[in-house]
């Protein structure tokens, strides 16, 4: 079946370590996101790649990382310069739109990190 | 830059009545409008969306939304809802062209009461 995973369903971390969140893809979509949600603010773009090897800050950046070396994968990790790192993750992706066009993006089923 | 403004927080709603989940945003230049649904601690899923055409889209399980140019919204409207339908509902819009795609609303919390 095709469809993004993301490991793990929950994560908890002692205050001060990093952590890397996976998200792979089999859809062989060309664009990938992550977002942050936090309750009653919705979904926070956090980085996104368009394609292989190349990557773009999103609205809420500090404190995260990504790399993007493989079109399937795309790990975040959460640094401990992130603030206030616990919250709901998730990945997303969707085809590299055409000229004119768009294309929906397809979500994971998420991670949920707490850190303590 | 668009936003996008979902006016209600939480929406309680008992069984079979109408409900109506409103969606404003602003944006300088065309916009494609989607709806998300979100169950508990679980990923997003696509509900419906507006890319062009006719300005009422339907999705398979009866909700449907009205792209209003003029008024600026995308409200979402199902005329009986059931329990199954309480969840997190996101309305999210795009632009044509741009690299990072969405901008979500802050989320509507449906609850159907029996």
């Amino acid at each position: 079946d095709g469809g993004i995973t993301q490991s793990p369903k929950y994560l908890f971390r002692k205050e001060g370590q990093n952590v890397t969140l996976s998200c792979e893809q089999n859809l062989n979509h060309d664009a990938m996101y992550w977002y942050r949600q936090d309750p009653g603010q919705g979904l926070r773009l956090i980085y996104y790649s368009q394609i292989v090897n190349d990557f773009q800050k999103g609205d809420i950046a500090e404190g995260y990382s990504v790399s993007r070396e493989k079109k399937e994968s795309f790990p975040l990790t959460v640094t401990s310069a992130q603030k206030n790192p616990t919250a709901f993750y998730l990945c997303a992706s969707s085809p590299r739109p055409l000229a004119g066009a768009y294309n929906e993006q397809f979500f994971g089923p998420g991670t949920r990190l707490t850190v303590l | 830059a668009q936003s996008v403004t979902q006016l209600d927080s939480q929406v309680p709603v008992f069984e079979e009545a109408p409900v109506e989940l409103r969606c404003n945003y602003s944006s300088s230049v065309s916009v494609y409008l989607f709806w998300y649904v979100q169950y508990p601690n679980q990923g997003l899923q696509l509900l419906l969306k507006y890319l062009s055409g006719s300005t009422l889209v339907e999705s398979i399980n009866g909700f449907e939304a009205e792209f209003n140019k003029s008024q600026t919204s995308f409200h979402l409207r199902k005329p009986s809802v059931h329990i199954s339908d309480t969840a997190e509902y996101f309305c999210a819009v795009g632009i044509s062209g741009s690299a990072r795609q969405l901008t979500f609303g802050s989320g509507t919390q449906l609850t159907v009461l029996p």
